[in-house]
């Protein structure tokens, strides 16, 4: 069975730069996964950051970036900011019409 | 503007059923794939079910294969999420999304809670 991996949490200082990453349990993860990032509060619906690796979502600050470090998809946000403590989920596409979430990561801005 | 609107959410008995539905307006809804994703409560989110544009192929995690079933509406751009044989473990928010181009959400609906009772 394919697990997406996500680090559970992660702590960043105001003004500070974090990279949260996403990873395979079967192998690397690549540009061929289509790698997305979601950012999510509480009682509220995802909000989409990024997808195709590396495109901002129409109206994300281009503080926040998407890359592919080592073997791992990777969401980095530059000069982090309060409003930034969320839960970020990845998700990768497996094929077949079969998309995969990480676990997600709770992102404390502190 | 795009917008998702789900319904038919609700309290049911486990072993029951429920049909979800998703009220698609501010784009082309025949021409986009979309999608079920769900989130129990204090969990993470699910993808769970996908359908084309067309309705001609869809796709389903293997935990609601058999019991689950999308499908759509093109020409009253609604798409729906039929559940049958419901367990406590379905229990979640049910969120329709639109597929973007490649392969990603790019709008989300605001939810409906299901819950299943044992």
């Amino acid at each position: 069975q394919t697990v997406v991996t996500q680090e559970p949490s992660f702590s960043v200082s105001p003004g500070g730069t974090v990279t949260l990453t996403c990873g395979l349990n079967s192998g690397s993860v690549s540009t061929s996964y289509y790698p997305s990032w979601y950012q999510q509060t509480p009682g509220q619906a995802p909000r989409t950051l990024i997808y195709n690796t590396n495109t901002r979502s129409s109206g994300v600050p281009d503080r926040f970036s998407g890359s592919i470090l080592g073997n791992k998809a990777a969401l980095t946000i530059t000069g982090a900011q309060a409003d930034d403590e969320s839960d970020y989920y990845c998700v990768l596409y497996l094929g077949s019409g079969i998309s995969v979430f990480g676990g997600g990561t709770k992102l404390t801005v502190l | 503007e795009v917008q998702l609107l789900e319904s038919g959410g609700g309290l049911v008995q486990r072993g029951g059923s429920l049909r979800l539905s998703c009220a698609a307006s501010g784009f082309a809804f025949s021409s986009y794939a979309m999608r079920w994703v769900r989130q129990a409560p204090g969990k993470g989110l699910e993808w769970v079910s996908a359908i084309s544009a067309s309705g001609g192929s869809t796709y389903y995690v293997d935990s609601v294969k058999g019991r689950f079933t999308i499908s759509r509406d093109n020409s009253k751009s609604t798409l729906f999420l039929q559940m049958s044989s419901l367990r406590v473990e379905d229990t979640a928010v049910y969120y329709c999304a639109k597929r973007g181009d490649p392969l990603y959400f790019d709008y989300w609906g605001q939810g409906t809670l299901v819950t299943v009772s044992s």
